[in-house]
Formats: C-alpha cells, structure tokens, sequence
C-alpha cells in the first residue's frame, strides 16, 4: 500500500534555529497537511496545502512556521526560529481528491527536539 | 474545536468486541464520521468512515444511529495490539481540517 514517508525520523537543534521537516505525500494526492503533537496531548492541526497555496492554518501556525511544495513530491515545514515549545511530534498527511468522503493517510511523523 | 465527545478510556478482554461510542450531536447532513487509531507516538492510522449506512471493512465495523448523533466503532475480535488511543472525528463544517479530539484510549487487556 503507498505510504506517506516523512525524514528525518528524529530532529535535535537548538533554539532559534531553523528547522526544515521533509515529507514525500502519495504520488496521486492532492491535498497535504501537516499537524504536530505534543507529547501526552491531542494531534493538532497545522496547515493544509493545496494548489501550491495554503487552504487553511492554525492559529498555532504563524509567521515563524512555512510550507512548501518545492517540487512534484515533497512537501516541507519550516520553523524559522525554533522555540523549546516547539518540540513535538510532526506528522505529515495526504489524501486524493475532492468528494467530501475521502481518507487522510499520515506518514510515521518526525520527533523534534529543541533544546 | 473538535466536533465530537468520546470516553477518556476503555478495557476490553482479548477475544471480546470492543465497542467505543462516540457522540456527534451537531454533525450535519454532508458531514462523514471518521474512526483513526494511533498505537504509541505512530502516525494516526484509517480504520473506517461512513455517511449514515453502516460500514464494515477488515478492522471494523461502523454503526451510525439513524439520526447520526452517534456512532460506534466495533472491532470485533480484540488483540493486544488493538491497544491504543481512537480518535472518531467529523470534519469541520465548509473545511477539510481533521480535527481530533482527545480520543478514547483502549486497553486490551489478556
């Protein structure tokens, strides 16, 4: 079954670094997403992407995150200038289509450590 | 905000159906009720989804109330490795967002 791949696995930086998380949607898919989840809490919506623009964002999303779509596979997260709270597990999803029916698949997701 | 209630955890006994209810009293019409499990830090992982009419695929089984203000999500032999949060979500009204909630954490228990 197509997978969503995200890497790294595990990302450690420092504070006030930028980070970029990669993430390579289902080749057919459409629409891209990325949510983040804090350890011992609820997945947490991000950012959808689609048609090379953003479709909805968070309001945990602000200046300091970025996406983009820098070729036909993969889809990328940028934190500008990493925080100690922004330490969490980032997933990646994808799904196909429009109809209002359709599945969202989530990559394995990337375990951010900002120390 | 997430769109639908679920109990904070459940057990079942290995072998039994587990049933995990969820509660979305202000779905609307067009809206579909989707059932995804996370086992540990995993990517949240399909497990089913439906309209109004029952479902049922490998994993599960969907049951929708005729009014579709609840629904139940049933696995019908549980393992220990059904052991995890589920997470019944609606889509947010004139969006794609998935929103989760916090999910119903069940424990198989051998």
């Amino acid at each position: 079954e197509p997978e969503v791949t995200q890497t790294p696995s595990h990302q450690v930086t420092q504070m006030g670094q930028e980070v970029i998380l990669r993430c390579v949607p289902i080749s057919n898919h459409l629409y891209f997403y990325w949510y983040r989840q804090i350890l011992g809490q609820k997945v947490e919506f991000l950012v959808s992407f689609y048609n090379n623009e953003i479709s909805e964002k968070s309001e945990i999303f602000d200046d300091q995150f970025s996406v983009e779509r820098p070729d036909g596979s993969n889809f990328t997260l940028k934190i500008r200038s990493t925080k100690l709270e922004d330490s969490a597990m980032y997933f990646c999803a994808s799904r196909n289509g429009d109809s209002g029916s359709e599945k969202l698949f989530f990559g394995s997701g990337t375990q951010l450590s900002v120390l | 905000d997430a769109k639908t209630t679920q109990p904070t955890s459940m057990d079942c006994a290995e072998g039994r159906a587990a049933n995990l209810p969820c509660n979305h009293s202000t779905i609307s019409g067009n809206e579909y009720v989707y059932w995804y499990r996370q086992i540990h830090s995993q990517g949240p992982q399909y497990i089913i989804h439906g309209l109004k009419n029952n479902e049922t695929n490998e994993m599960a089984s969907l049951i929708i109330t005729e009014d579709r203000k609840s629904s139940t999500l049933i696995l019908p032999h549980a393992t220990l490795r059904d052991t995890a949060v589920y997470y019944c979500i609606v889509r947010v009204v004139g969006t794609y967002k998935y929103i989760f909630g916090t999910g119903t954490r069940l424990k198989v228990l051998a």
